[in-house]
Parts: C-alpha cells; sequence; structure tokens
C-alpha cells in the first residue's frame, strides 16, 4: 500500500532542535512534491513547507521561515524537517503529505502519514 | 497570503440531514480548492479536490462546488461515519492556507 511513515518527534527544550523523518513507500517518490502540515493539539491544520521534486522549488509558511528546514532524499524516498530554535508555539503533531497534480495543475494533498508529535517545553 | 474562512465554525445536524459548509477565499483562486475530512486521532483524508471532483473511494453523498472566492461543501444524506471536521485548502499559491475547520457534531 502507499504510505508514509513519519519519525523523529519527540520532547525538546525551547531554543532546541529536532529533525523529523518521513519514509515513503509503493510509489514513486521522486515524482511528487512533498509537504508537511502541522496541527496542534485541539486546533487547525498549518501548511508549513512544501518542496518540489528535484528540490528546485521550496516554500514555507511565515511562521517558521529562517527556524525550519525542508529537504529530501530522492534515493532514499525519504522527507526531511530540520527543526531549530524551536518555540512552545511549534509544538504540535506535524504530518507529511504528497502533493499530487491533478489535472487543472494543481495540487492536493492525496496520501498522508500519521503524524509524529513534537512538545517544546521546558 | 490567501486567507480561508469556513462557515460555520460548527455544525449540529443529524443522521439524514443535507449539511452545506462554506469557504471563503480572501482572492480569487480559480478552482484551486480542496477539501478534507479529519476524525479524531487520524491524518486528514482528502474528500473533494479542484473544488468539485471527487476524490476516488469518497462516497458520492459528498459534493463541492464554487470558483473565485465562494466554495462549498454539501454533504446530500449526512450518514453516522461523516461526523467529524471538515477542512477547506487553497492550492492556487503557496502558502497553501487551511479554513479554520468546521466541526460536524
Amino acid at each position: 500500500d502507499v504510505q508514509l511513515v513519519e519519525s523523529g518527534g519527540g520532547l525538546v527544550k525551547p531554543g532546541g532542535s529536532l529533525r523529523l523523518s518521513c519514509a515513503a513507500s509503493a510509489f514513486t517518490f521522486s515524482d511528487y512534491t512533498m509537504t508537511w502540515v502541522r496541527q496542534a493539539p485541539g486546533k487547525g491544520l498549518e501548511w508549513v513547507s512544501s518542496i518540489s521534486t528535484s528540490s528546485g522549488y521550496i516554500y514555507y509558511a511565515d511562521s517558521v521561515k529562517g527556524r525550519f528546514t525542508i529537504s529530501r532524499d530522492n534515493a532514499k524516498r525519504s522527507l526531511y524537517l530540520q527543526m531549530s530554535s524551536l518555540r512552545a508555539e511549534d509544538t504540535a503533531k506535524y504530518y507529511c503529505a504528497r502533493m499530487r497534480i491533478v489535472p487543472s495543475g494543481t495540487g492536493v494533498f492525496d496520501i498522508w502519514g500519521q503524524g509524529t508529535m513534537v512538545t517544546v517545553s521546558s | 497570503d490567501i486567507q480561508m474562512t469556513q462557515s460555520p465554525s460548527s455544525l449540529s445536524a443529524s443522521v439524514g440531514d443535507r449539511v452545506t459548509i462554506t469557504c471563503r477565499a480572501t482572492q480569487p483562486i480559480d478552482t484551486f480548492l480542496n477539501w478534507y475530512q479529519q476524525k479524531p486521532g487520524q491524518a486528514p483524508k482528502v474528500l473533494i479536490y479542484s473544488a468539485s471532483s471527487l476524490q476516488r473511494g469518497v462516497p458520492p453523498r459528498f459534493s463541492g462546488s464554487g470558483s473565485g472566492t465562494d466554495f462549498t461543501l454539501t454533504i446530500s444524506s449526512l450518514q453516522p461515519d461523516d461526523f467529524a471536521t471538515y477542512y477547506c485548502q487553497q492550492s492556487y499559491s503557496p502558502p497553501y492556507t487551511f479554513g479554520q475547520g468546521t466541526n460536524l457534531e
């Protein structure tokens, strides 16, 4: 089955760093733009960052720009999110998602992982 | 940045009801609008893409419409499995913003 599995979450102190990973299986990873979306406890979905197939296009939410870095390794079929200068407001479940390009030319997040929890607290 | 506003934020309905959720963008986004369903403890699941296209495997009681700035998600006859939170999301340009969610209870 097509699958995304996140890992790397945990408890970290404010100002600390963490690297999330997302392993893809059963699809051609290199053909898809990939995305991180987060959800704070009891809150809605927040798009965090997207990276194009060959890493040529990278976008970030203003809330994480300059602190988070998205990357991918197509040979390893993996997506990463390096998070630094973490704040309490970064506490959330982080999902990786595949962006499928539809006939209209836009994208939809059609496959999601189950998420990994990041807690920023002293 | 494009902001997405959903209404209502919460909705009380019963099995068999026809339910409509609206989503408004702060600028025109053509039909670059997707709808997701999320149940507690689960990842979101796409229902509708490009405003009105039904994702494979999603029951036809779900439908979407709209273009420009105003969009709707309709559930024609609410089923027990449909009680969840629904999000719209624009894919016109990054940041690919979500609406704040509609909790259907």
